[in-house]
């Protein structure tokens, strides 16, 4: 079955610090990558996706992630957090064809403290 | 450049009432989607549409329905609501030429007492 696995619910971090965010998936293919993150209230707003090529991806507000395809994950990083980090963080994956519907993990809540 | 739009953005629902809740896109994407979001849970796509006149069930369409009349409107309506259906509702929009990129909107919290 298709599934993505963010495995921690909640992650606290010092601002400043690094931060690496977990997403695993099982998909039939390698399928489209995606992270989002929610502020509170709002809506979901794309940090960075991978399609193909290079396994390390940019996005913005500084986020990069890395495809690593024998282990079925799509890690998100960042080198300092800031305290404007703190949001939910999901992982998606999305077919590559047909319907183009996306698998979404269960998130991830970052607090980031001073 | 207003990307999806979703309204209202709160509403408190009666068991029983109806409602609709909005979702238009300005960006001429074929696709649409309707999805909520319970805590701890992630996104859930309820239904989905590739294009206006055709939608399809996703992945917990029970007790909702929609229509695609047009390429920029995507209304979910709710027959009968039920406390189950408490949850922040989102829209959103993506065009296959993009790699399928969805573009969300900001949500509708629903509240059904």
């Amino acid at each position: 079955a298709q599934s993505v696995t963010q495995p921690d619910i909640h992650i606290t971090v010092s601002e400043g610090a690094s931060l690496e965010l977990r997403c695993n998936y099982s998909y039939g293919a390698t399928p489209y990558l995606f992270w989002y993150v929610q502020s509170p209230g709002q809506g979901l707003q794309l940090l960075l996706k991978y399609f193909s090529g290079d396994t390390l991806v940019q996005g913005i507000k500084g986020f990069e992630a890395e495809f690593k395809r024998s282990q079925s994950s799509f890690n998100l990083r960042k080198p300092s957090v800031h305290w404007s980090d703190a949001a939910e963080y999901f992982c998606a994956v999305g077919a590559t064809s047909g319907t183009y519907k996306y698998i979404f993990g269960t998130g991830t809540r970052l607090k980031v403290l001073a | 450049n207003a990307g999806v739009t979703q309204t209202p953005k709160f509403r408190i629902l009666k068991i029983g009432q109806s409602m609709t809740l909005q979702c238009t896109q300005d960006m001429n994407h074929n696709y649409m989607y309707w999805y909520r979001q319970d805590p701890g849970m992630g996104l859930k796509l309820i239904y989905y549409s590739v294009g206006a006149g055709i939608t399809d069930k996703g992945e917990v369409p029970n007790g909702y329905n929609v229509s695609r009349s047009t390429t920029e409107d995507f209304p979910l309506r709710l027959e009968l609501a039920a406390p189950s259906q408490t949850s922040v509702y989102f829209c959103a929009s993506s065009y296959p030429g993009d790699k399928n990129i969805q573009y969300f909107g900001a949500g509708t919290r629903l509240s059904v007492l």
